[in-house]
């Protein structure tokens, strides 16, 4: 089954405490993003990477890093966490030429910072 | 400076009637935009799209029109069902490589 799977898909955590979560996917796809998601505000990206080795920042980076070293996973890390990055995030992926467009989305991971 | 508005934050129609969703953006530069969505607990789907050389593209019962001139995006959905209850998101983006989300907007169709 074609999907993009997240790890873990709850988490709470404490202030300064390093966390990644896993993104997977096995559709092939160059293209990957992570996006969060706040009240109001919508889906924002934090970073994509249009193939392995190449990644770019999104609306908003800080507090984030990445790493693409194989084509299906594009983990997320949170070197210090702070409670301003409570909020939902999803994982994406699409083909390109479309790339960001017509782009997977997986389940989502809740992630709270005390 | 949101570059992508949904105004309305729901949406409530009656089943087999018409629902449109709207979304106006300020960047000229976008030159694909896309509809998404979503359930409760799920991620995000991809609906419907159109490139900046369109002005209308159909799917089923989905059809999303676009206004340049008025940097305005619409999704009609005839005729509406109560599984199209949802939150949709439109979304823009510059040559495949970011997208841009609206607010979204949560479609409640009452049977």
């Amino acid at each position: 089954e074609a999907q993009v799977t997240q790890n873990p898909r709850y988490l709470i955590t404490v202030t300064g405490k390093k966390l990644t979560v896993t993104c997977s996917q096995n559709m092939n796809h160059e293209y990957m993003s992570w996006y969060r998601q706040d009240p109001g505000l919508g889906l924002r990206q934090i970073y994509y990477s249009m193939n392995v080795e190449v990644t770019d920042k999104g609306d908003v980076p800080e507090g984030y890093k990445v790493s693409r070293k194989e084509k299906r996973n594009f983990p997320l890390i949170l070197e210090s966490p702070s409670p301003n990055q409570t909020s939902l995030y999803f994982c994406a992926s699409g083909h390109r030429p479309r790339g960001a467009g017509e782009q997977f989305f997986g389940p989502g991971t809740r992630l709270t910072v005390l | 400076d949101q570059q992508v508005k949904q105004n309305s934050p729901s949406l409530s129609v009656q089943e087999g009637r018409i629902s449109i969703l709207n979304c106006d953006y300020t960047n000229s530069m976008f030159d694909y935009f896309l509809w998404y969505k979503k359930y409760p607990a799920e991620g995000p789907t991809f609906l419907i799209s159109i490139s900046s050389i369109k002005d209308k593209n159909e799917d089923g019962r989905f059809t999303v029109f676009l206004n340049k001139s008025a940097k305005h995006l619409s999704l009609h959905i005839v005729p509406s069902q109560p599984g199209d209850s949802a939150v949709y998101f439109c979304a823009a983006g510059v040559h495949a490589r970011q997208l841009t989300f609206g607010s979204g907007t949560q479609l409640t169709v009452l049977p």
